[in-house]
């Protein structure tokens, strides 16, 4: 299957910086990515839907001055948590759409806020 | 999307058959199902995905009955390695592919040794 990566994988910070979090589509264009985030123990949450060349559409709830997301390329979507939060400690998970619509998930990145 | 019921929870042992049923009274005639596999600490995988009838990968079965109002996922001899959180999504595979997934509470399974 098609293969989306995501980098860091971990990363622990101080409250108040940002965070960039990048995902890639290795061997297929995606006009379309996905942001979630994934509480322990619970299931997937939407962020955003970002699509290449456009601003990203946010969920309900999700600030989007917090939670900046560039697509800026049809491999490569990041999402920067800015000023950063104990409560933003979390895992991140982006997917990315290939041209047969099949949605495919990135490893997911854990962000732990101190 | 189409919205789904699956068990919480199901617990195997090495060696079993396991099949998760998947409820989607609602579904419509553009829906597709789809199966995806998340291990902890880990984005999820696609598993299988199928319209009607039956589906078969190297990896597990799907099945769909005519009405198409419920699915089952069929992992043969499950190993300590199937341990792992397992969804039902069920959408228009043209619109899911412009809009995201979005995924219920899944399937926790466990396989014991």
């Amino acid at each position: 299957g098609a293969v989306v990566s995501q980098h860091p994988s971990r990363v622990i910070c101080k409250s108040g910086t940002s965070v960039k979090i990048e995902c890639r589509s290795l061997d297929f264009q995606a006009t379309t990515m996905f942001w979630y985030r994934q509480f322990p123990k619970q299931s997937l949450m939407l962020m955003a839907t970002s699509n290449e060349g456009s601003k990203a559409t946010y969920e309900q709830g999700v600030e989007k001055d917090k939670f900046l997301i560039n697509h800026a390329s049809l491999t490569l979507s990041t999402l920067t948590v800015t000023s950063a939060h104990p409560e933003d400690s979390s895992f991140y998970i982006c997917s990315a759409r290939t041209l047969r619509e099949t949605q495919y998930f990135g490893p997911g990145t854990r962000l732990l806020v101190l | 999307l189409a919205k789904t019921t699956q068990p919480i929870s199901m617990d195997s042992y090495e060696g079993q058959e396991v099949n998760i049923t998947c409820s989607h009274n609602n579904i419509a005639t553009n829906d597709y199902i789809t199966w995806y596999q998340q291990f902890p600490s880990q984005g999820p995988r696609f598993i299988i995905q199928g319209y009607k009838t039956k589906v078969t990968n190297e990896v597990a079965s799907l099945f769909i009955p005519a009405d198409r109002k419920s699915s089952t996922l069929s992992l043969p001899r499950v190993s300590l390695s199937d341990t792992a959180v397992y969804y039902c999504l069920v959408g228009d595979m043209a619109e899911a592919g412009r809009r995201a997934l979005t995924f219920g509470s899944g399937t926790r399974l466990q396989v014991q040794p």
